[in-house]
């Protein structure tokens, strides 16, 4: 069975700092693995995704992730945070199911930015 | 593009009310849709997979009955809520991916709907 793993539920990080929100995974064959940030009372927005090819992908709002086969890691970073990006991150994995590719999520690390 | 909308964004209804939820593509195609519960501070616990022009597929623990999805169109799935109760109310939300999409095409949400049984 697959699982994602968020051990962080609460980051807390300067303006203008550095942030990385983890996110460790579990499943039997290649990794299909995505994050999403969540605003109050909204739905998920998609970030980034990694399927193949290189380890550091890019994706919107100056995000990135790294991808570590041997960790089983996916964590999400961004070199400078901003306020704007207090949310809640959830960690998603792909997988075949009921005919169709549903996601597994972690359970959320919600992000504080600190003026 | 991609882009889900997803109606109404909240609810407020007695107990006994039955309530539906849209959730529309309104620029692509989607064969499957899904619905998705979230307690607060938890994850997303996907309820259903809608399929167009097939019967949904519930995942275990949720109660069709209850839980009544209808995919008559490749831009239309809607959840209806019947006869609630207070401990239905919940955050739902629902998703599609572009039809014709792998594994490694992301979901792409609606706003989601707060629904409140008094």
């Amino acid at each position: 069975a697959q699982s994602v793993a968020q051990p962080e539920d609460q980051v807390n990080v300067a303006e203008g700092n550095p942030l990385t929100v983890k996110c460790t995974y579990s499943v039997s064959g290649n990794p299909y693995l995505f994050w999403y940030v969540q605003y109050p009372n909204r739905g998920l927005q998609f970030l980034l995704k990694y399927i193949t090819g290189d380890n550091l992908v890019k994706g919107s709002y100056g995000f990135e992730a790294e991808f570590n086969k041997s960790q089983t890691s996916f964590h999400l970073k961004k070199p400078s945070a901003l306020v704007s990006d207090s949310a809640l991150y959830f960690c998603a994995l792909s997988y075949s199911g009921a005919g169709s590719y549903q996601l597994t999520f972690g359970k959320g690390t919600k992000l504080s930015v600190i003026p | 593009g991609a882009v889900v909308s997803q109606h109404p964004s909240r609810v407020i209804c007695k107990s006994g009310t039955s309530v539906k939820i849209e959730c529309r593509s309104l620029d692509f195609q989607a064969t499957t849709m899904f619905w998705y519960r979230q307690f607060p501070k938890q994850s997303l616990m996907l309820m259903a997979t809608s399929n167009e022009g097939s019967k949904a597929t519930y995942e275990q623990g949720v109660e069709k009955d209850k839980f009544l999805i209808n995919h008559a169109s490749l831009t239309l799935s809607t959840l209806t809520v019947t006869s609630a109760h207070p401990e239905d109310s919940s955050f739902y939300i629902c998703s599609a991916r572009v039809e014709g999409g792998g594994r490694n095409q992301p979901q792409h949400f609606g706003d989601g709907t707060r629904l409140s049984i008094l």
